[in-house]
This record gives structure tokens, sequence and C-alpha cells, in this order.
């Protein structure tokens, strides 16, 4: 793949569970992002996180980055049937200045059974 | 919700014709990109821009071409369609300076038949 690669392909949980998605990149990066994509539609921006941090919360989001591993994750506490969608991880690279050119892994789609 | 626009949602059209897809910000961003995404598949980057009268290709080889004449417009054009033009547009646009978010429009499901 281009430069990030997820995992899970595909999740499947019970309401109120956590989800947990992964994401490995190659390159050094100004940031990752990770988007959420309901079935057929664009992508909504959910949270960023910078090379220089390692840990980021929004609501039942919990985002972390090792670069050391150049590997994140995306954890969602306490998951709604709501959730259900195809979530993708985004890198900007250095490589790429200031384009804001980012490259999206394959995703990892998550359902959530009522 | 972003205030980003794509027209039309779905396109059902034969071989050979020419379309455009059309694309429209209204947060006057100057950088705009368009991706192609094939059923659940990652993102290619076709084309971007990063202001008016900018365009450059992106990462992956595309028959289609774009302009930007007006900073909220950024239409892209088949000239001669093909099945194998067959996928989902999504268009995306940036604030410009410092890399941060994409904000992206609903996206154009386009079969060739």
């Amino acid at each position: 793949s281009q430069q990030g690669e997820e995992d899970p392909q595909a999740l499947s949980i019970q309401e109120g569970e956590n989800a947990t998605m992964n994401c490995s990149y190659k390159t050094s990066i100004n940031n990752l992002q990770w988007y959420r994509q309901n079935s057929g539609r664009g992508l909504v921006h959910l949270i960023l996180i910078r090379s220089n941090e390692r840990e980021k919360h929004s609501g039942r989001l919990r985002v972390t980055l090792d670069t050391s591993k150049k590997s994140s994750s995306l954890l969602i506490t306490a998951s709604r049937a709501a959730d259900t969608a195809s979530y993708f991880c985004a890198t900007d690279p250095i490589s790429s200045g200031n384009t804001g050119k980012l490259i999206f892994g394959q995703g990892t789609t998550l359902q959530v059974k009522p | 919700e972003a205030d980003i626009y794509q027209t039309p949602r779905y396109l059902v059209i034969g071989t050979g014709k020419k379309i455009t897809l059309e694309c429209s910000q209204t947060m006057g961003h100057d950088k705009m990109y368009w991706y192609q995404q094939d059923p659940g598949m990652e993102l290619h980057l076709i084309h971007y821009s990063y202001g008016v009268n900018s365009t450059e290709k992106g990462d992956l080889s595309s028959e289609s071409t774009v302009s930007r004449i007006r900073t909220e417009h950024f239409p892209l054009t088949l000239e001669s369609a093909r099945p194998s033009h067959t996928s989902q547009y999504l268009c995306a646009s940036s604030e410009s300076g410092r890399n941060e978010k994409l904000f992206f429009g609903s996206g154009t499901q386009l079969s060739v038949l």
C-alpha cells in the first residue's frame, strides 16, 4: 500500500464494547489523522495528532501515536450502533511539504450490533 | 457539516460520453483535492490545487482533467468516459498554511456502462 495499513480490516462488536483500530505507516510524518466514512458518503474528520504528541482524546475517542514504531491506534469507547462506519487513518508526510496531500490507509470497517 | 458540495451524487452514463463532476466550497479554502475511491479501498489522490489557476496531478494517474478559475469551484472533467472510470470521486478542501484537516463533500458515484 502507499503509506498506511490498517488492521483489522473488519471488526464486529456489541454495543457498549470498546473498538480498537490500528494504523501503521512508512515514512516520517507531520501529523496523523483519523476519518470516518458512512457507507456511500464522504469522509468526516475525527481527530488529528501531531508528530510530537503521544496521545489525544476527543469525547469517546482516544488516539495514540508511536513515531518510533510508526503506528497509531484509535480507540472508541462504549460503542453505539451509530458508530457503524469505515474508519481511515491518513498521514501527512514530511516529504509532502505544505501541500496538505494526505495518504490514506485502506480503512477498518466497524459494525456495532445493537 | 462541512460547506463543500458535490453534484451529482450519482451518475450513470454510457461509454464515450463527456462528463463534468462539480465541486464547490464556501469556506474560502485555497487548497482543494480530488480523490478516487473504489469500494472498500483507500482513497487515491488524482488532482490537487493550491489556488486559482494552480492545478497539479496527484499520485494516481487519471485521464480526468481539472480547472480552478474561481477559489470556490474545482470541477473535474472526463472527456470520454470508459467502464474503467467507474468509481466514487470525492472532493475535499483545506485551509492554507499549516497542514490541517480535510473537509470532504458527499462524493459522486460514477458508473460507466
